[in-house]
């Protein structure tokens, strides 16, 4: 089964720092990596997908790397801003075995940035 | 439209009462999907239709009925529910296993 972790559970920065946040994953069997970011009581809202046969994407100041076989991947957010504050998700869409069709989620990183 | 649009917002209902929530989309996606999501934790899939069939169901309660009528329209059957059974109610859609998901935006349950 597949088990997705994310490291830290919670972090609070000052406006305009660089931060990374690190997800992992058990099974490499895997279509896709997703990063989403949520807002208090909110729906999901996608920031990045990396499919299993790239590296990184990169939109704005985010930017995600993904090592399928380590089963790694980071998000690093640049100049955070207060707006950046949020829930962010990493999810893994399995490619086989219990997992296959299914989007699994880690459970979160709660970032705050303060001004 | 690059959206999955979830109705009702919010939603306060018995324990004996049988109500629907509803997702719509219009991207052409052909998977859709409904996730489950307490406070703080992160959303649990209860089930998956490809092409307008049931194709995983996480042996969530009967209570629970999901409906695909058409490849656009995806509604979800509540009758009976727990109080434990209150939460954000997710709706999701791909273009397939190998892309990437739209959420809409949730409908947020309360069961009295």
């Amino acid at each position: 089964k597949q088990e997705v972790t994310q490291i830290p559970a919670a972090l609070s920065v000052p406006e305009g720092e660089n931060l990374v946040l690190n997800c992992s994953f058990t099974d490499s069997a895997i279509y896709n990596l997703q990063w989403f970011r949520q807002d208090p009581g909110k729906g999901l809202t996608s920031l990045l997908l990396i499919q299993s046969s790239q590296r990184e994407q990169t939109s704005g100041r985010l930017n995600a790397s993904l090592d399928k076989s380590s089963g790694r991947s980071t998000l690093y957010i640049a100049a955070s801003q207060p707006g950046d504050s949020a829930t962010y998700l990493c999810a893994v869409a399995g490619a086989g075995g219990t997992s296959y069709g299914k989007l699994t989620f880690g459970q979160g990183t709660i970032l705050t940035v303060h001004p | 439209d690059t959206e999955v649009t979830q109705t009702p917002k919010h939603l306060v209902m018995g324990m004996t009462n049988k109500k629907s929530l509803k997702c719509e989309q219009h991207m052409g996606h052909r998977a859709m999907y409904w996730y489950k999501q307490k406070a703080k934790k992160p959303p649990e899939l209860m089930f998956v239709y490809s092409y307008e069939k049931l194709s995983i169901n996480e042996s969530v309660p009967s209570r629970f009925s999901p409906e695909c009528p058409n490849s656009s329209l995806l509604n979800l059957h509540l009758h009976a529910l727990q109080p434990e059974d209150s939460a954000l109610y997710l709706c999701a859609s791909s273009q397939g296993l190998s892309y990437g998901y739209t959420f809409g935006s949730g409908t947020r349950l309360t069961v009295v």
